[in-house]
Order: C-alpha cells, then structure tokens, then sequence
C-alpha cells in the first residue's frame, strides 16, 4: 500500500522569503507524485506532478518540487513567496496506472501555508 | 487543461432527507470518477471509485446504502446522500479521469460542494 506523509501541518513564512514543504512517500512500486494547493472553499488545483524523467519539475505560480527516490520524498519549494500564496497544500501519491482504468490518489494531511507581512 | 463541475456548490438540509451531488465533466469523456470528502481542516479522503456503465466501488468504511452513487453516462457521476444527518456535513469533491486522450489517467477535480445538515 502507498502512503504519504506531511510532516508540518503548518508553515508560517514571511513575504518575499523561501519555503520548503516536506513530503515523504512510502510504496513498494513506482508511483506518481503530485502536488496540489486548496484555496479556501475551493477544490484541488494541480501544482505539478511528477511521472518520470528530470527529477526537478517546475509548476504553476512559481513553485518547483524535486523527486528523490533514495529518500523517499518530494519537497515542494518556492523561492519567493506572497500573500496570494496562503493557502492549503496536498502532497499526493498513485501508483502506475493500468491499461485500463484510473488509479487512485492518496492524499497526504496537508500542509498550511501563512505568509506573513 | 479539463474541466469538472459540480452542482450545487453548497446545500443546507434537514436531517432525514436526501441530497442529490452531480459531477460532470465538461469537454472529456470520464470512464472513471472519483468520490472524496473532507472534513474542516483535514485531507481528502476517498469515499469510491465508479467506472461509466458499472457499480461503484466503495472504500472501507464507507457504508454504500447511505452514500449512492451512480455514473450513467461518460459525463456525469452523481453522489446521494441518503437521509443525512449532521455528521455527514462536510466538504463533498470529485474528479474524473479518461483512459484516452493527452491527458491519459489525470485526475481533474470539480470545485467541491459543501453540504450542511441541520
């Protein structure tokens, strides 16, 4: 079975500075990584996954994540945060899917991301 | 990228009746969709799995006579919950992916419907 783990419920961050948030997967086959970010209210919006190739995968609003298969895991970064960026973040992992029919996401707790002034 | 809607966006009812959700995707053909909730503050969990034409295949613990679910068509899932009561109020979402296309076995989310049971 898959899991995933957030290890921080909550990052607190100041504008214009850098965040990390940790994730940490643990399957016994390949898998897909995904990021997503929840906004209040609203549903998922896909950050970036990762399928296969380059270990670094860019995203949306500037946000990068970089596979590591010897750990485990698949920080999300961003350089340079802002205040539109205070939302709620989901790691997620599936596994390879069949020829066939969709494979199913888990979803990791989530992490909250305040940025601050 | 695809697109997934749902309706309503949020629904109050009273204990006892029953609540329809509808999920359709709206410029892709969805063999699978999938049921999540979310309770304040905490992750997405699956509820089911329903592949067009066939029963929906429910995750452990999750009683199938209460939450109904039905994928008729290529486009539409719809999620019932039947006589709810408060503990059932929560955030409802679904996604739906294709077995064909560029964006072969994505998952695409609807914006979520939040039910509310007094």
């Amino acid at each position: 079975a898959q899991s995933v783990t957030q290890l921080d419920s909550q990052v607190p961050v100041f504008e214009e500075a850098p965040v990390e948030l940790r994730c940490n997967y643990s399957s016994s086959v390949s898998v897909y990584l995904f990021w997503y970010v929840q906004y209040p209210n609203q549903g998922l919006q896909l950050l970036l996954k990762y399928l296969s190739g380059s270990t670094l995968v860019k995203g949306i609003n500037g946000f990068e994540a970089e596979f590591n298969k010897s750990q485990t895991s698949f920080h999300l970064r961003k350089p340079s945060v802002h205040i539109s960026d205070t939302a709620e973040y989901f790691c997620a992992v599936s596994v390879l899917p069949g020829y066939s029919s969709a494979s199913k996401i888990i979803f990791g707790s989530g992490t909250r991301l305040s940025i601050r002034p | 990228g695809a697109v997934v809607s749902q309706h309503p966006s949020w629904v109050i009812c009273k204990s006892g009746t029953s609540v329809k959700i509808e999920c359709r995707s709206l410029d892709f053909q969805a063999t699978t969709m999938f049921w999540y909730r979310q309770f304040p503050k905490q992750s997405l969990m699956l509820m089911a799995t329903s592949n067009e034409g066939s029963k929906a295949t429910y995750e452990q613990g999750v009683e199938k006579d209460k939450f109904l679910i039905n994928h008729a068509s290529l486009t539409l899932s719809t999620l019932t919950v039947t006589s709810a009561h408060p503990e059932d109020s929560s955030f409802y979402i679904c996604s739906a992916s294709s077995t064909s296309g560029r964006s072969y076995n994505e998952q695409f989310f609807g914006p979520g419907t939040r039910l509310t049971v007094l």
